[in-house]
């Protein structure tokens, strides 16, 4: 099984809101990992977590905070975001960060920001 | 600084004919490979892979070539099928670590 589940799989905010996206992964996977989409692009990579502590930070705006709760959990927590923020967000997870392992793709969550 | 790039953006091909896909990597470190497929709405799903010891794997319908020699790398999808239309993106990492480095992305579409 090479599942990554994500909620919610739509989500609309307003530039004052609140909201956090969920991540999670039942396979013993070490690592986990936040990417934007924007359209007719590849993924960007934002955070990646290794042993449930922040690894790299891509110089992300600190409106966007990533936790990791635990080891099967992601959460991305977001606030004041600008209608630029608005993409795909998809979160992935491998076995280990250090030796080139396979990352696997959730579904993503399909944020628009008003 | 380094890049993995496709050559096409778009391919065309008739249902039931062979599908090749093309990718330059420039990372001469680069070790391991990966051709990702995406429907649209949904997330890149994994399709086949292939370290920098090996220049031929194959899969169910698909196979990967990789010529170190000349940085190029290509997917190869046999029969393709209208459940095929999709973006691929070819990835790299050079083994310090697993951070992809992502292609452009070359859409497939299959005609009836």
């Amino acid at each position: 099984d090479t599942e990554v589940t994500q909620t919610p799989k739509h989500l609309v905010m307003g530039m004052t809101n609140k909201k956090s996206l969920k991540c999670e992964q039942h396979m013993g996977h070490r690592a986990m990992y936040w990417y934007k989409q924007k359209a007719k692009k590849p993924p960007e990579l934002m955070f990646v977590y290794s042993y449930e502590k922040l690894s790299i930070n891509e110089s992300v705006p600190s409106r966007f905070s990533p936790e990791c709760p635990n080891s099967s959990l992601l959460n991305l927590h977001l606030h004041a975001l600008q209608p630029e923020d608005s993409a795909l967000y998809l979160c992935a997870s491998s076995q280990g960060w250090g030796d080139s392992d396979t990352q696997y793709f959730g579904p993503g969550t399909r944020l628009t920001v008003l | 600084g380094e890049s993995v790039g496709l050559h096409l953006p778009t391919l065309s091909v008739q249902e039931g004919d062979n599908s090749i896909i093309n990718c330059a990597y420039s990372n001469s470190a680069s070790d391991y490979f990966i051709w990702y497929k995406q429907e649209s709405g949904k997330g890149p799903q994994f399709i086949i892979d292939i370290r920098s010891n090996m220049d031929k794997r194959q899969g169910q319908r698909v196979t990967v070539l990789l010529n170190k020699t000349v940085k190029h790398l290509s997917l190869q999808i046999a029969a393709t099928q209208p459940g095929d239309s999709a973006v691929y993106f070819c990835a790299e990492t050079s083994g310090a670590n697993s951070k992809l480095t992502f292609g452009k992305g070359i859409t497939l579409s299959v005609r009836p």
